[in-house]
């Protein structure tokens, strides 16, 4: 059963990089076909999607955070990582890695299963 | 468009039936999923595709769609159904993910 851990800073500065680790448990995250990706929630609010790598590498991103956002696999250690740069007290929110499937010729997209969360505040 | 609409808060009485829609350009060409988010918890999947229910999620939620509309329904509410529902699904271009704003279920 496939399970997925996030970690990283609970506190990170203003102007400063958010980065957070993903790791993947019970499968390969190099598997062909498998897509990963981020999500975050503000408090109180709602979703976000942030974006996705698929296994080969391609990365999909949220135009409002493309600018600011990378997100790479490190396959030796079967993770995926997610970097935000330049961050502002708006950018603090839980952060929720997923794995984003897709089917039925790409007409459905869903997110199963998901990490805990973690919570990061924007602080200085 | 990029966007996907919910009601902000709905509310059944325990037992009865409710149906939270989405709505969004998207869902012509994209099916819907569904999340179910107590507090703090992470979301879980309830309904993806056309009407695929997980395994564990009781057969009391179902999903549906309609033109641009997409629909979780709860066919007799429980106590503990009471949470956020979030619906999600590709962006009209295919490329990009979109959520809605999420509907806080109140069962009275």
């Amino acid at each position: 059963q496939l399970q997925l851990q996030e970690s990283g800073p609970g506190l990170v500065k203003p102007s400063e990089t958010l980065s957070l680790t993903c790791t993947v448990s019970g499968g390969s995250i190099s598997s062909s076909s498998y897509y990963w990706g981020w999500i975050r929630q503000p408090p109180g609010k709602g979703l976000e999607w942030i974006g996705s790598i698929y296994y080969s590498g391609s990365t999909y991103y949220n135009p409002s955070l493309k600018s600011r956002v990378t997100i790479s696999v490190d396959t030796s250690k079967n993770q995926f990582s997610l970097k935000l740069s330049s961050v502002t007290a708006a950018d603090t929110a839980v952060y929720y890695c997923a794995r984003p499937r897709i089917a039925a010729a790409g007409t459905v997209l869903w997110f199963d299963p998901w990490g805990q969360g973690t919570l990061v505040t924007v602080s200085s | 468009s990029s966007e996907l609409t919910q009601d902000p808060a709905v509310s059944v009485a325990l037992g009865q039936t409710v149906r939270i829609t989405c709505q969004g350009d998207s869902l012509r060409s994209y099916y819907a999923s569904w999340y179910q988010q107590k507090p703090g918890q992470a979301p879980v999947l309830v309904i993806y595709g056309k009407n695929n229910r997980p395994s564990g999620i009781p057969d009391r939620f179902s999903g549906s769609s309609s033109g641009n509309t997409a629909s979780l329904t709860i066919t007799g509410a429980q106590a503990e159904d009471e949470a956020d529902y979030y619906c999600n699904s590709r962006d009209s271009s295919g490329n990009l993910v979109v959520f809605g704003g999420g509907t806080k279920l109140t069962v009275l």
